[in-house]
């Protein structure tokens, strides 16, 4: 069975900093990664989609990467800001479902 | 923008009443899907449906049942409510096929369960 892992569950840094959060999964099995932000009581709000062909994809100061053989997506936040504090959660598809982390909590200090 | 709605955002039911959550999507997506989301451990497959009356089982269906009756609808029944259904409750939906497809979340549901 997939198992998705994400690292750190907590992040705190200060506004500017750039910043990666990890996710690592068992399985490189899969049709694509999703990243997704979380807002406390919310759903879930879709980032970024990497199909398995491709290597990473960008959507402003968002970039994430997806390396299948090694099992491991990065999404890397420049220039962070108050408003990115959220739960950011990667989901794996393996074609039947979808495998989600536990999550990383990042809190950007003003 | 795809819209996928829940009938409440939270709800507060009584042990053994039997419970009804609602999702409805407005894209003419194939497929839907429940999940619960629990402190520590991250979101949990409870069913999910390829296409009209069709269900499938995840990862803890028990206690648990659907229905879809029409494409842009899928409902999650508890039969017989009991406190360790206590939860948060998201419904989702993406197009049909094996993906490449990126999954749309609803608000969610709030359950408690005294």
């Amino acid at each position: 069975k997939q198992e998705v892992t994400q690292i750190p569950a907590a992040l705190s840094v200060p506004e500017g900093e750039n910043l990666v959060l990890n996710c690592s999964f068992t399985d490189s099995a899969i049709y694509n990664l999703q990243w997704f932000r979380q807002d406390p009581g919310k759903g879930l709000t879709s980032l970024l989609l990497i199909q398995s062909s491709q290597r990473e994809q960008t959507s402003g100061r968002l970039n994430a990467s997806l390396d299948k053989s090694s099992g491991r997506s990065t999404l890397y936040i420049a220039a962070s800001q108050p408003g990115d504090s959220a739960t950011y959660l990667c989901a794996v598809d393996t074609g039947n479902q979808f495998y989600f982390g536990t999550g990383t909590s990042l809190t950007v200090i003003p | 923008d795809v819209k996928v709605t829940q009938s409440s955002r939270y709800l507060v039911k009584r042990t053994g009443e039997k419970v009804f959550l609602e999702c409805v999507q407005d894209m003419d997506h194939e497929n839907m899907f429940w999940y619960r989301q629990d402190p520590g451990l991250g979101l949990r497959l409870i069913y999910f449906s390829y296409d009209v009356k069709m269900k499938e089982k995840g990862d803890i269906p028990e206690g648990y049942s659907v229905s879809r009756e029409k494409k842009e609808r899928f409902s999650l029944i508890l039969e017989s409510a009991s406190t360790n259904q206590t939860s948060m409750y998201l419904c989702a939906s993406s197009p049909s096929g094996t993906s490449y497809y990126e999954q749309y979340f609803g608000p969610g549901t709030r359950l408690t369960v005294t």
